[in-house]
């Protein structure tokens, strides 16, 4: 079946400096790359949309210079949480998406600290 | 715009109970709908998916969920529960192609 890797798992950083997220889809090519946040005891919300070679499309109220989404290739998207604040610790899920059968493939998260 | 509504934040049954987990959708086109679980401190785990065709759709897990137009619904089941079962379910809708819209989750609970 469809797998999406997504690494780190978990990351612990300093407050004020950057962590990349990376999601890779392993034996598909993802036509569109989602990105969620869900803080604790709370559900997905989504954050953007990327489209391979394109800008991602943010949600209203999320940062686009502060949380900058790349997505250079079909299998390849990157979220970079930058300047990372205390309030920016959360889970963050990306979600690949293929026409077909595979749909819709989630990663298994990273789990942010920012201390 | 698409939204999820799921009544219940938490629910509670016993093993071996009937576990209902109710979800309601608003959608202006033919909606695709889910329903994932999700284990503490991980990733999701999709249970089923309505696209199209049959309304009563079967999943993993002894899951299933029934697409009611009528009703706007998509309630999930399992006829009986097991202490694994225990964990927080997320409803979501989808135009196809687009990113799914989360419900705010339910919490199941099963005692012994």
């Amino acid at each position: 079946g469809a797998v999406v890797s997504q690494h780190p798992s978990w990351v612990i950083c300093k407050s004020g400096t950057s962590v990349k997220i990376e999601c890779r889809s392993l034996d598909f090519q993802a036509t569109t790359m989602f990105w969620y946040r869900q803080f604790p005891k709370q559900s997905l919300m989504l954050m953007a949309t990327s489209n391979e070679g394109s800008k991602a499309t943010y949600e209203q109220g999320v940062e686009k210079d502060k949380f900058l989404i790349n997505h250079a290739s079909l299998t390849l998207s990157t979220l970079t949480v930058t300047s990372a604040h205390p309030e920016d610790s959360s889970f963050y899920i990306c979600s690949a998406y293929t026409t077909g059968s595979h749909g819709y493939t989630f990663g298994s998260g990273t789990r942010l600290t920012v201390v | 715009a698409q939204s999820v509504t799921q009544l219940g934040s938490h629910v509670s049954v016993s093993e071996g109970a009937l576990v209902l987990l109710r979800c309601n959708y608003s959608s202006s086109v033919p909606p695709y709908l889910f329903w994932y679980v999700q284990y503490p401190n991980q990733g999701l785990q999709l249970l089923l998916k309505y696209t199209t065709g049959a309304t009563l759709v079967k999943g993993i897990n002894g899951f299933e969920a029934e697409f009611k137009k009528s009703e706007t619904s998509f309630h999930l089941t399992k006829p009986s529960a097991h202490m694994s079962d225990a964990a927080e379910y997320f409803c979501a809708v989808s135009d196809a192609g687009t990113a799914l819209i989360f419900g705010k989750g339910t919490t199941l609970s099963v005692s012994s």
